[in-house]
């Protein structure tokens, strides 16, 4: 069981917008940024937003970053068949004294 | 250019020990966190712990503390992953990572699959 909640999958249609969500508590997304890492199957993973919304020098504007509360989303808009991966949130955690990661989410691209 | 490159796959019995690296280029590896994860296998990232070079101050995640030894070696530039005794559940993959701002790993090695097993 993943400190930090993310839907197991999502799906959307080429060139749609879809939004992946991480849920957490005070302790962790709440008082900490949240970073986004994509990972494309049978490869490490790679940064793609960090500080809750800012994006490493080659990523495309198509991913952003948010936080409010205890919640922190991931929007990709203009969806690719190269997108399709698994997207994990992370942050720290202040009562557990450790990096946390949600359980990743399955992005399909019909 | 930001490189992280780890050692290679291993396969090992219940009980041996193992040692596996990451060596660093392209950036001040002293003075730069480095930290490793865990993914077992169709699962997500775990956090085992994380080590300054420059003095090896090391922090722990409380779920591999006295699990596993985070080293470093300054003059080759490589960090270490070492467990005593292995199990068959700590096969995975294994990856290493630079840290960037706060909580952030922004460079990731290309990561070592351990194989356990009797």
């Amino acid at each position: 069981q993943s400190v930090l909640t993310q839907p197991p999958s999502v799906s959307a249609a080429p060139g749609q917008k879809v939004n992946i969500s991480c849920s957490g508590s005070s302790s962790n997304i709440g008082y900490n940024f949240v970073s986004w890492y994509q990972q494309v199957t049978g490869t490490a993973p790679k940064l793609l937003i960090s500080e809750n919304h800012k994006r490493p020098s080659g990523i495309p504007d198509r991913f952003s970053g948010s936080k409010s509360g205890t919640s922190a989303t991931l929007a990709i808009a203009g969806l690719q068949t190269g997108d399709e991966a698994d997207y994990y949130c992370g942050t720290w955690d202040s009562s557990l004294f450790s990096l946390v990661f949600g359980g990743g989410t399955k992005l399909t691209v019909l | 250019e930001v490189q992280l490159v780890q050692s290679g796959a291993e396969v090992k019995k219940p009980g041996e020990s193992l040692t596996i690296s990451c060596k660093g280029s392209g950036y001040t590896f002293t003075t730069t966190w480095i930290g490793w994860l865990r993914q077992l296998p169709g699962r997500g990232l775990e956090w085992m712990g994380i080590i300054y070079p420059d003095d090896s101050e090391t922090t722990y995640s409380p779920s591999f503390q006295g699990q596993v030894t985070i080293s470093a070696d300054t003059s080759i530039r490589t960090t270490y992953l070492r467990w005593n005794t292995l199990e068959a559940s700590d096969t995975a993959i294994y990856y290493c990572a630079r840290r960037g701002f706060g909580w952030t790993f922004d460079y990731w090695g290309q990561g070592a699959l351990v194989t356990v097993s009797s």
